[in-house]
């Protein structure tokens, strides 16, 4: 079955510092999300992207979608004690996949001042 | 609008015991999805339906029940309660395939 895998699992960084999640398939995705869920809560939409090679922009924030459709990341530029949580992605297959949203594993982001 | 409701919001069970974790929407959305999520596994799709009187398994279907009589609604039972059961179980909506789930508050279940 379709696989979708983030490294790290963990990241601890200081203010200020920039931090990156990656999200690799094993299959080829119709399209990515991200999500963040808060220490105790649930996970919040927070972008999708569908086009290969796409980079989209939300302040701090960039995602993007690798050409072949099968990896993505998420990018934090200067980090603030707002951002932690754990950052996850979700696709859905190109092919066969029917309606599941496959999420992955996660990354947990904890920011220090 | 209350968006995505989940009842109770913890729960203890013994082994063997049975129980409906119940999920409701006030977003007209045909999409409704149970995961649930464990440490280090991320969110795992247990059960999904595209919309009242349709459902389909997900990824670890085993030991868990759904039906969608509604739009509104869609229960999740466990049959006879197992400890591995022990899990967060978050309730998700979306209005079709390629759009965001809206996700409910979570249950937080043990199981003795």
């Amino acid at each position: 079955g379709q696989q979708v895998m983030q490294i790290p699992q963990y990241q601890h960084v200081q203010e200020g510092e920039d931090f990156t999640t990656y999200c690799n398939s094993s299959t080829t995705l119709s399209n990515i999300q991200w999500y963040k869920q808060r220490p105790g809560g649930h996970p919040v939409f927070l972008i999708q992207l569908v086009k290969s090679g796409e980079v989209k922009k939300q302040k701090r924030l960039t995602f993007q979608f690798g050409e072949a459709k099968k990896n993505s990341s998420l990018h934090i530029t200067a980090t603030q004690t707002t951002d932690v949580g754990t950052y996850f992605c979700a696709g859905n297959r190109l092919t066969g996949g029917g309606n599941k949203l496959t999420f992955g594993t996660g990354t947990q982001l904890k920011v220090e001042l | 609008n209350a968006g995505v409701t989940q009842t109770p919001k913890f729960q203890v069970l013994k082994t063997g015991q049975s129980m409906t974790l119940q999920c409701a929407q006030d977003m007209n959305h045909e999409y409704m999805s149970w995961y649930r999520q464990d440490p280090g596994m991320g969110l795992r799709l247990i059960h999904y339906s595209v919309g009242a009187g349709i459902t389909d398994q997900g990824e670890v279907p085993n030991g868990y029940n759904v039906s969608r009589s509604t739009t509104e609604d869609f229960p999740l039972r466990l049959l006879s309660a197992a400890p591995s059961q022990t899990s967060v179980y978050f309730c998700a909506t979306r209005r079709d395939t390629y759009n965001e789930q809206f996700f409910g508050p979570g249950t937080r279940l043990t199981v003795l």
